[in-house]
């Protein structure tokens, strides 16, 4: 069974720049969400989508945006890229109906944005 | 808001050595707990989960927490450590069963010496 496929692994952008980053979720899991990793902040959570609906919001600014597509993929898109973006962003899926949010995380995508 | 707490940022820790990394939690309702790890150069990865029952719970390699609900904690445990354990650990709560949304503690980054 494929793991969570997160596309891209690495990325470099500039400040005001856009960046749109794909998650392909483990077959048969609904949920996808979205984290942010760093080292002074820890995982941060994003948003959470199921059924092509955000379910979950975290304390992000609006500048952060996701969405599912009927097959459960999901994208993220950061507009206005800031230095304080630069981050490991991870998305994991869950089969939610039962596992009661056991999260399967992918590698994650680098961006660094100078 | 839910919030959690690892008590170490940085453990280090000699070959057979015993590990205990302290993890607390702030919710007042019902919670599912996790321990997720995550090896040099792998992705995060489940290590183990209490939804209810047995409050002292193991999971792979050798891992057990113990769930305190009247101390709001859920320390990981294992009686002897090996150097491939150095990881970084991360201690969280899901308080909305079925749900992507986790909220992480900061981690815990353990060395094993050989």
């Amino acid at each position: 069974k494929a793991g969570v496929t997160q596309t891209p692994r690495y990325l470099i952008k500039t400040r005001g720049q856009q960046v749109t980053l794909s998650c392909s979720p483990i077959s048969g899991h609904r949920s996808v969400s979205w984290y942010q990793q760093t080292p002074g902040q820890g995982l941060q959570f994003l948003f959470e989508y199921f059924s092509e609906t955000q379910r979950n919001k975290g304390n992000f600014p609006g500048r952060f945006s996701g969405r599912q597509f009927s097959n459960s993929r999901s994208e993220m898109n950061v507009s206005t890229l800031e230095l304080g973006d630069s981050a490991l962003y991870l998305c994991a899926s869950s089969l939610v109906d039962r596992d009661a949010g056991e999260l399967f995380f992918g590698e994650g995508s680098r961006l660094t944005v100078l | 808001a839910q919030s959690v707490s690892q008590h170490n940022h940085h453990v280090i820790l000699s070959e057979a050595a015993s590990l205990e990394l302290g993890c607390n939690y702030s919710y007042g309702g019902t919670v599912n707990l996790f321990w997720y790890v995550q090896y040099p150069g792998q992705h995060l990865q489940l290590l183990l989960k209490y939804f209810s029952g047995d409050p002292l719970v193991k999971g792979i390699k050798g891992f057990e927490a113990e769930f305190i609900k009247s101390k709001f904690s859920f320390n990981l445990r294992k009686p002897s450590v090996q150097w491939s354990d150095t990881a970084e650990y991360f201690c969280a709560v899901n308080a909305q069963p079925n749900a992507g949304k986790s909220t992480f503690g900061d981690g815990t980054t353990l060395t094993v010496k050989p």
